[in-house]
C-alpha cells in the first residue's frame, strides 16, 4: 500500500482568502495525479489531471502544480467563496490498475 | 448525457445478512472501478473492471467480498455475511478507457451501507 499524503487535515478561511494545500507521495514509478473536489452529498468531481513533471493546471480560480521529483503537488484556490467547501482529494496512479487516493483536505469558507 | 449512477442509495442491514450493490456506469465507458470510504478514512480501491474483467482482485478487502461485470456495462458488488466494518460509502467509477496516463474517472453518488 502506498502512503499518499494531504496536509493540512482541515482548513477554515474566511471568504476573499486565498489558500493553498499539498499532496505528497512516492515519486517512483508516478504515472499520473488527480485532484478531486468532494461536496458533502454528492459525487467526487474531477478537478485536474496532471502527468509530467512541472505541470501546471488552472480551472477559474483554482490551479494546481505537479512536482514528480520530490513528490508533492499544490492545490491553490485565489478569493475563496463559500461554495469552495468541500473536501479536496489526490490520487495516484501507478501500476495501471491501482489508483491511491489521499484522505483528503476539508475545506470550509466562512462567509 | 446520464452520469453514473448507483443503486441503493442507502442500505442498512443486520449483521450476517448478504448485500448486493449496483453500479450502472457512463453509456460507453469500458473500465469500471469501486471504492470504499469507512468512517473517517480516506477512499479504498476495492476493484476495476476492464471490460467484463477483474483482473486484479487483491483490493478486496475479504472474500466475502466479490463483484461482477456483465455485458460490459453493471456491475454489482456483493458482500456476504456483512459485518459491522463493513458499514461504509461505497462508491463506483467508470472512465472511457482504464485509467493509465490520467483518464479521467467519473463518480456515481455511492451506496452508504450500515450494518447493525
Amino acid at each position: 500500500i502506498l502512503n499518499v499524503e494531504q496536509s493540512p487535515q482541515s482548513l477554515h478561511v474566511q471568504e476573499g482568502d486565498s489558500t493553498n494545500f499539498t499532496c505528497s507521495f512516492p515519486s517512483s514509478n508516478f504515472y499520473a495525479l488527480h485532484w478531486y473536489r468532494w461536496e458533502t452529498a454528492k459525487s467526487p468531481e474531477a478537478l485536474f489531471v496532471m502527468t509530467l513533471n512541472g505541470d501546471e493546471k488552472k480551472k477559474g480560480r483554482i490551479s494546481a502544480t505537479l512536482n514528480t521529483k520530490e513528490g508533492y503537488s499544490y492545490l491553490y484556490i485565489k478569493g475563496s467563496q463559500p461554495e469552495d467547501s468541500a473536501t479536496y482529494l489526490c490520487a495516484l496512479g501507478y501500476n495501471f490498475n491501482k489508483f491511491y487516493f489521499g484522505s483528503g483536505t476539508k475545506l470550509n469558507v466562512k462567509p | 448525457g446520464a452520469g453514473v449512477s448507483q443503486s441503493p442509495s442507502n442500505k442498512v442491514t443486520e449483521k450476517g445478512k448478504d448485500v448486493e450493490l449496483r453500479c450502472d456506469p457512463i453509456s460507453g465507458h469500458t473500465a469500471l472501478y469501486w471504492y470504499r470510504q469507512s468512517l473517517g478514512q480516506g477512499l479504498e480501491f476495492l476493484i476495476y473492471f476492464q471490460g467484463n474483467s477483474a483482473p486484479d482482485k487483491s483490493g478486496l478487502p475479504s472474500d466475502r467480498f466479490s463483484a461482477e461485470r456483465t455485458g460490459g456495462s453493471v456491475s454489482t458488488l456483493t458482500i456476504q455475511r456483512t459485518q459491522q466494518e463493513d458499514s461504509a460509502v461505497y462508491l463506483c467509477a467508470s472512465s472511457l478507457v482504464l485509467h493509465i496516463r490520467g483518464e479521467t474517472q467519473y463518480f456515481g453518488p455511492g451506496t452508504r451501507l450500515l450494518v447493525l
